[in-house]
């Protein structure tokens, strides 16, 4: 079985600067996926960013970096420049590379983007 | 294109009575999947359609919980003699062609409040 772990369950940060937010999993799996999803309050969960465990390269999207350390089972999310709309409950979440694989999520981080 | 939608938004019942939500997914989307969101479970996954194969209900909690999906779109989550710890955020997610194949897309969910 696959476990995801996000051991801050709150961070904030000053707007227009950059916030790391942390996240490991476990698995035996060696083809798999790995997501950051945000929800804000309106409970829509909204696809941030995802990573394929074949690429080496870091996924990007705009403000938004992974560090991907598959030895480590580390994937950790980067946010530039925050703003106020990025505050938001972030979850981290693995999906085996099998199609129709469900999503194993984290506990979440809050994060408080602060004026 | 419109999203995932599901109805009701909110729904607030007594003990012991059934309840039904509805999933609507993005149109031309052949998985659908069930989630859970509680305070004390975090996401769970509840059960997985793909087309007109057998669904995995392997994450339903009881035999108090089923789900159907008609005519391979729009999905119905069942609740029969509700609990307390029924109380949920209910998620429902369906499979599209985003930034690849599986990628999954959420609705806004249904809060079910078990008075």
């Amino acid at each position: 079985a696959q476990t995801v772990t996000q051991s801050q369950p709150e961070m904030s940060v000053q707007e227009a600067e950059t916030v790391t937010l942390s996240c490991t999993y476990d698995t035996s799996e060696s083809n798999y996926y790995l997501f950051w999803y945000k929800q804000p309050p309106s409970r829509q969960m909204i696809l941030v960013i995802r990573q394929e465990a074949y690429k080496q390269q870091n996924a990007t999207e705009n403000r938004f970096s992974v560090n991907f350390q598959k030895a480590a089972k580390s994937f950790s999310l980067k946010i530039s420049d925050s703003q106020l709309g990025d505050t938001a409950m972030y979850f981290c979440a693995f999906r085996r590379g099998t199609s129709g694989s469900r999503l194993t999520f984290g506990e979440g981080t809050q994060l408080t983007v602060n004026p | 294109g419109a999203g995932v939608s599901q109805s009701p938004s909110n729904k607030v019942t007594e003990k012991g009575k059934d309840v039904e939500l509805r999933c609507d997914p993005i149109s031309g989307h052949t998985a659908l999947y069930w989630y859970r969101q509680s305070l004390g479970q975090g996401l769970e996954f509840l059960i997985y359609f793909q087309g007109n194969s057998a669904p995995d209900k392997s994450g339903l909690p009881s035999d108090r919980f089923s789900a159907e999906r008609t005519g391979g779109s729009v999905s119905t989550l069942t609740i029969q003699r509700t609990q307390q710890e029924d109380s949920a955020v209910y998620l429902c997610a369906s499979t599209g062609r985003g930034f690849s194949t599986d990628t999954q897309y959420f609705g806004p969910g249904t809060r079910l409040t078990v008075l």
